[in-house]
């Protein structure tokens, strides 16, 4: 069954420390991977993607990604966390035929001061 | 200049109710959908019209019913209102219209709009 899944519901990390969300996923057929965030109150930002290249895909904010095939993974990454990127992140993959997105269940990431 | 918008953002009714939710987008975007996100965070596809062809209707109660009168309008009606409806509702667009070949310059990307939370006494 076609699925994505983010295995951590909370994540918690020091102000200027990395910070990694985690995201994997089970498709036939090449992916299309997309991150997201959400602010309290607020509807969902567009972060990233990754539709083909580059395995490391650099988007808002100073947020990275890494497509991992053999993994079937897509982290989220920041070198150094700021308090602001607290918020709610999702993980969402476009499987081939569709026609809408698929979210991961969303992991709270707190920054710590 | 706000991208996608919804109206009303916050609406408590009583049960038993009928209710609107209204969505329009500025981005000249093919596609539209509503997404639910319930109490847990969760969300879930609902519908998706294209070009004001309904493309997807997912297991949702027939006592919601999308209406897309252009392209730019995507409306939710909700009858009979039932405690379980509260959830905060998304729409949002995408410039994939249907049938093009995946891969392409525009491939899948959703803007969102800033939600209706929709609370059922």
């Amino acid at each position: 069954a076609q699925s994505v899944a983010q295995p951590e519901d909370q994540v918690n990390v020091a102000e200027g420390n990395p910070l990694t969300v985690k995201c994997t996923y089970s498709v036939s057929g090449n992916p299309y991977l997309f991150w997201y965030v959400q602010y309290p109150n607020r509807g969902l930002q567009f972060l990233l993607k990754y539709i083909t290249g580059d395995n490391l895909v650099k988007g808002s904010y100073g947020f990275e990604a890494e497509f991992n095939k053999s993994q079937t993974s897509f982290h989220l990454k920041k070198p150094s966390a700021l308090v602001s990127d607290s918020a709610l992140y999702f993980c969402a993959v476009k499987f081939s035929g569709a026609n809408n997105l698929f979210f991961g269940t969303g992991t709270r990431l707190t920054v710590i001061p | 200049d706000t991208a996608v918008s919804q109206t009303p953002k916050y609406l408590v009714t009583q049960m038993g109710n009928d209710k609107s939710i209204k969505c329009e987008q500025n981005l000249g975007h093919d596609t539209m959908y509503w997404y639910k996100q319930d109490s847990k965070k969760f969300l879930k596809i609902m519908f998706s019209y294209n070009n004001k062809e309904l493309i997807i209707n997912e297991t949702v109660p027939n006592r919601f019913s999308p209406k897309s009168p252009d392209k730019a309008h995507l409306n939710l009606h909700i009858n009979s209102l039932e405690l379980g409806d509260s959830a905060v509702y998304f729409c949002a667009s995408s410039p994939n219209p249907r049938g093009r070949v995946l891969g392409g310059p525009n491939t899948g990307e959703l803007f969102f709009g800033e939600g209706s939370r929709l609370t059922v006494l």
